[in-house]
């Protein structure tokens, strides 16, 4: 089956501060989901990349897709205390459902 | 999203006992998830159903078993609950096609003694 990584599993940073996880597959993916989980919550749906290359941005959030297909990152510029949460991760799972990866846990210290 | 609701929020009960947790949507999607969430080891699906006739297992589906009563309902089983099933559980659903994103419940947090 699919093997997900993310990298870091954990990130503190100072208020103000970037932040970037990456999401490593073992295969080419087809397209990859970002989720958003906040302490206590439940994961919420933020961006799906799906073109070689693919560079999407939400505000101070920027998602690409590798080149290959086979990796993604999440860059967030200038941290706030409303960025904390879980971030992961899915990988389509040839169009049947989706593999989550472990998630990288940010905390922001005002 | 409140438009998936499980039931119940919260559950503790003892080793041995049947357990059922609950899943409605009224986002009228055709697919449903469930899935597990332990601290480190991210989200694992245990089955997951793309109409009322389907049924899959997921990656950890053992001990587990689902029923998809209507488009709208979905129910996840422990026959037989055992300690190592402790955790956090969440029901997904999402339109039918690819490239779809899935909308959460809130989650049930299961503790077995």
């Amino acid at each position: 089956g699919q093997q997900v990584m993310q990298i870091p599993q954990y990130q503190h940073v100072q208020e103000g501060e970037d932040f970037t996880t990456y999401c490593n597959s073992s295969t080419t993916l087809s397209n990859i989901q970002w989720y958003k989980q906040r302490p206590g919550g439940h994961p919420v749906f933020l961006i799906q990349l799906v073109k070689s290359g693919e560079v999407k941005k939400q505000k101070r959030l920027t998602f690409q897709f590798g080149e290959a297909k086979k990796n993604s990152s999440l860059h967030i510029t200038a941290t706030q205390t409303t960025d904390v949460g879980t971030y992961f991760c899915a990988l389509d799972n040839y169009g049947q459902n989706f593999v989550f990866g472990p998630g990288t846990r940010l905390s922001v210290l005002p | 999203d409140a438009d998936v609701t499980q039931t119940p929020r919260n559950r503790i009960t003892k080793t041995g006992k049947r357990i059922m947790l609950e899943c409605s949507q009224t986002k009228g999607h055709d697919r449903m998830y469930w899935y597990r969430q332990d601290p480190g080891l991210g989200l694992r699906l245990i089955y997951y159903s793309f109409d009322v006739k389907d049924i899959n297992k997921g990656e950890i589906s053992d001990g587990y078993s689902v029923s998809r009563q209507a488009q709208a309902k979905f129910s996840l089983s422990l026959e037989s609950a055992i300690p190592n099933q402790t955790a956090l559980y969440f029901c997904a659903t999402s339109g039918s096609g690819t490239n779809q994103p899935q909308h959460f419940g809130d989650g049930t947090r299961l503790s077995i003694l």
